[in-house]
């Protein structure tokens, strides 16, 4: 069973537009989450970490987590067309341990 | 700071075959990772080094995968007798100290096993 539940699968928004993505956890043991992008023939790269309850705001991004439902979601407003990529969730049990990823979101920001 | 370097890019096999991917982490960073994706299950943890050291190898398959980082320069995830469902991209991942979070992955390398 997938630990990191990640929606939806896949977006698409308008140039300028707000994507947002959702990871839940099952496991209440993880404590330390990050979001990472994935442009196509590149490893994934760490946009965020947040580790509080309530928002982190980083530029045109913002995360929020909720550690009592394990819920953690991230924002992206103005979206570019660079920004069109895989993005994941990903959760952990200590600060410096294995990362445990969501499936996945693929999103495609139209011109 | 050249990054995360794999190689190679990209391996093709034939089933039966040994298949070993190399990883240089960024220099100065202690700690290792392995992961493997694919399209059905995503992003796998493999298994972890930390100064060399194995920690971690949770993620590894029992049989036919082994991993080593006989130096801090270098780390080699060998395959033995590849399948087709070892067809994945292999990623590595380097972390510069224990109280730093952020890992910082190479580009895959992509092992196709015919």
């Amino acid at each position: 069973q997938q630990k990191v539940q990640q929606s939806p699968e896949s977006l698409s928004v308008p140039e300028g537009g707000m994507a947002s993505f959702n990871c839940t956890s099952s496991d209440r043991n993880f404590q330390y989450f990050w979001w990472y992008r994935q442009h196509s023939g590149e490893g994934p790269k760490a946009l965020m970490s947040i580790f509080s309850d309530g928002d982190k705001k980083e530029g045109r991004f913002t995360a929020h987590l909720n550690k009592a439902s394990l819920h953690v979601s991230l924002h992206i407003r103005d979206s570019q067309p660079s920004d069109s990529a895989l993005y994941f969730c990903a959760a952990s049990s200590s600060s410096f341990s294995k990362l445990v990823f969501g499936q996945g979101t693929s999103l495609s920001v139209v011109p | 700071n050249a990054g995360v370097i794999q190689t190679p890019r990209h391996k093709v096999t034939g089933k039966g075959q040994e298949a070993t991917l190399w990883c240089e982490p960024i220099s100065g960073h202690s700690a290792v990772f392995w992961y493997r994706q694919t399209i059905v299950q995503g992003l796998e943890f493999l298994t972890y080094f930390r100064n060399q050291a194995p920690i971690d190898d949770s993620g590894m398959p029992k049989e036919r995968f082994s991993a080593q980082m006989p130096n801090q320069s270098h780390s080699t995830l060998k395959i033995q007798s590849t399948q087709p469902q070892d067809s994945a991209v292999y990623l590595c991942a380097s972390r510069v100290r224990d109280n730093s979070y952020e890992q910082y992955f190479g580009p895959g390398t992509r092992l196709t096993v015919l």
